[in-house]
Formats: structure tokens, sequence, C-alpha cells
């Protein structure tokens, strides 16, 4: 059974970094195939796609936050942490990490249950 | 970037009834299209992916159609559990991309 559980502060100020780790259980992160994504959803508004990690440790980002977004995995733990430098209070939204599949990791068929995070001073 | 449109934003449609989302991307994606459903309070779940096949245990009344920049998902006889809030994405390139959502409401 593939399960995913967000973990991370609920309140960050504006201009911290955020650390985000996702725990999986029910796969590996070394298994050939396998990748692991964030996906967020500001309160009220639409997903967005940031980032993914493979079990080979390739990376994808989003353009438009790479600058600020860093993505790893730690296979003994089996863990996947994501990193947003300069939070700002637009970066306010549930994150969400979700196991993807189908060639290379074209859809999220598993999903964490999300951790709301406040951007404010 | 490829943007996805999705339409239209809110679906009114009663209990029992067929209701037709659609879902267009901003240059083609081939079948490199999932849809999924989202429940208040609750994360996505995987509808549709390769634009037609369903995911595992997803009912028959869920249908995807489409390709290269027009896509559609059809709910044949919406069940209460159905009103929900449903979005696509493309998986053509990266960055892989979703739509804004098409809210599906009890009319």
């Amino acid at each position: 059974q593939i399960t995913l559980k967000e973990s991370g502060p609920t309140l960050v100020k504006p201009t911290q970094t955020l650390t985000l780790t996702c725990t999986i259980s029910g796969f590996s992160l070394s298994t050939s195939g396998v990748g692991v994504g964030w996906i967020r959803q500001s309160p009220g508004k639409a997903l967005e796609w940031l980032a993914l990690i493979y079990w080979d440790a390739d990376k994808r980002y989003s353009p438009s936050l790479q600058s600020r977004l860093t993505i790893t995995r730690d296979t003994s733990k089996n863990q996947v942490v994501l990193t947003l430098t300069n939070m700002d209070p637009v970066d306010t939204a549930t994150y969400y990490c979700a196991h993807c599949s189908g060639g290379t990791c074209n859809y999220f068929d598993y999903w964490g249950q999300g951790t709301l995070v406040t951007v404010s001073s | 970037e490829i943007v996805m449109t999705q339409s239209p934003a809110t679906l009114s449609v009663s209990p029992g009834e067929r209701a037709t989302l659609s879902c267009r991307a901003s240059q083609s994606v081939t079948r490199n299209l999932a849809w999924y459903q989202q429940k208040p309070g609750q994360a996505p779940r995987l509808l549709i992916y390769g634009a037609s096949t369903r995911a595992t245990g997803i009912p028959a009344r869920f249908s995807g159609s489409g390709s290269g920049t027009e896509f559609t998902l059809t709910i044949s006889s919406l069940q209460s559990e159905d009103f929900a809030v449903y979005y696509c994405q493309h998986f053509n390139n990266w960055p892989r991309t979703f739509g804004q959502g098409t809210k599906v409401e009890i009319k």
C-alpha cells in the first residue's frame, strides 16, 4: 500500500526558507522508474506543479520557481525534501507530495493529505 | 510552458444527468493528458491518464477523450459523490501544468 505524508512548519515568516518533508511507504525511492513530486494549491485556487525527483536523483523544477526551489531525497529515510527560499505571503498554500507513474513520471496516482503553510509576519 | 484552459469554470448539473468538461492545451500534447477529481478538504484523485485510460478503481461512468489540443471528460450519470472540482494536467513536456479547474455543482 503506497502512502505519502507531508510534514513541516505550518507558519513561516516572510523571507524565511520553507523546508517540507515527504515520508513515503509502500515503495522505494531507489526503484527504477519511481518518482515523487510536489504540488501546491493556494486557498481557493488551482493546483500548481512545483518539482519532481526521480529514483536516480534526476530533478525537474517549475521554471517560474526554479531559482527558489530545491528537491532532494534520502533513500535511507524514505523521504523527499522540498525547500523553498525567500517565502512570501503569496506562497501561502497547501503543499502536497505525490507518487508519480507512467513513463517519465507523467501523472500522480498517490497523494499525501497535504500540509497547509501560511506565510505571515 | 503549455497553458491548459478548462471550461466552463462552473458546471451546474442535476444528479443523474451527463456532465461534459473541456480542457484545451495551448499546443499539442498528443494524448499525454490526465484528469483529477478533488473534493473539499481532500487531495486530488487520479481519474484518467493517457487521455482515456481510467485509473485503478475509477467507475466506468467516467470517460476521457480527445487528442492534440482538445480533451473532454464525461461523467455519464452524475452521482452525489461526483460533485467536486476537476483538473486536467498535461505530461507532454516540462514543466507539467494543470488547468484552472472546473467545479461541478448540484443544479
